[in-house]
């Protein structure tokens, strides 16, 4: 099972309120990414990382804004949380060599009310 | 514009039957096609990938199937068990540039395996 770890699973906030979804992994892996899923629907890259201080925005726009400090730890913020934000937001990370397996967190599913 | 389609959207399959998810991609640049498995309240896990240089590839009850003519490449489970009940999402990628490998999605396959 892969060492990939987020928190909250489940969030429930009124709009408006700043939240963070937090996501570290200890395999020491370069590469870590954000995907979106709605139910039924495909994963959407929102953001990934090469390593430290490096961010990159993915195919689907987003408004969370994501940092990375630390190789093992790669948050995602929003300022100001909409109802449009709903959905589940997965992480995963990749050793970055090439056509590398990506390792799955279980997830943070987000209701914003 | 989605770039890798998946079929069909759910399946029904007996236990020691054949599931059969079946996916299409435009991208001829995609040089890298896996698939990955997910159960309920779990995120994704890889379960078999295939390079476009071979036509198929098996790890024990599941086969890759890969038709690079026809874009499209399926995913075969032999002997389908309970177990197997999961959501099922083909992928595909390419070097989008400086070693960066991006995965598109498919739609999912939720698949039920009856006794």
């Amino acid at each position: 099972e892969a060492d990939i770890y987020q928190t909250p699973r489940y969030l429930v906030i009124g709009t408006g309120k700043k939240i963070t979804l937090e996501c570290s992994q200890t395999m020491g892996h370069d590469k870590m990414y954000w995907y979106q899923q709605d139910p039924g629907m495909e994963l959407h890259l929102i953001h990934y990382s090469y390593g430290v201080n490096s961010t990159e925005k993915g195919d689907l726009s987003s408004e969370s804004t994501v940092s990375r400090i630390r190789t093992e730890h790669f948050p995602l913020t929003l300022e100001s949380a909409r109802p449009s934000h709903t959905s589940q937001y997965l992480c995963a990370s990749s050793l970055g060599q090439g056509l590398d397996e990506q390792f799955f967190g279980p997830g943070t599913r987000l209701t914003v009310l | 514009q989605q770039q890798v389609k998946q079929s069909p959207q759910s399946l029904i399959v007996q236990k020691g039957g054949i599931s059969i998810i079946n996916c299409a991609y435009e991208n001829t640049a995609f040089d890298y096609f896996p698939w990955y498995q997910q159960f309920p309240g779990k995120g994704p896990a890889l379960l078999i990938a295939i390079r476009p240089d071979v036509s198929e590839k098996k790890e024990g009850r599941f086969t890759i199937s890969f038709n690079k003519s026809a874009k499209q490449f399926s995913l075969h489970i032999m002997d389908s068990q309970p177990g197997d009940s999961a959501t099922y999402f083909c992928a595909a990628s390419n070097d989008s540039g400086a070693g960066s490998y991006q995965l598109t999605f498919g739609k999912g396959t939720k698949l039920s395996v009856i006794p």
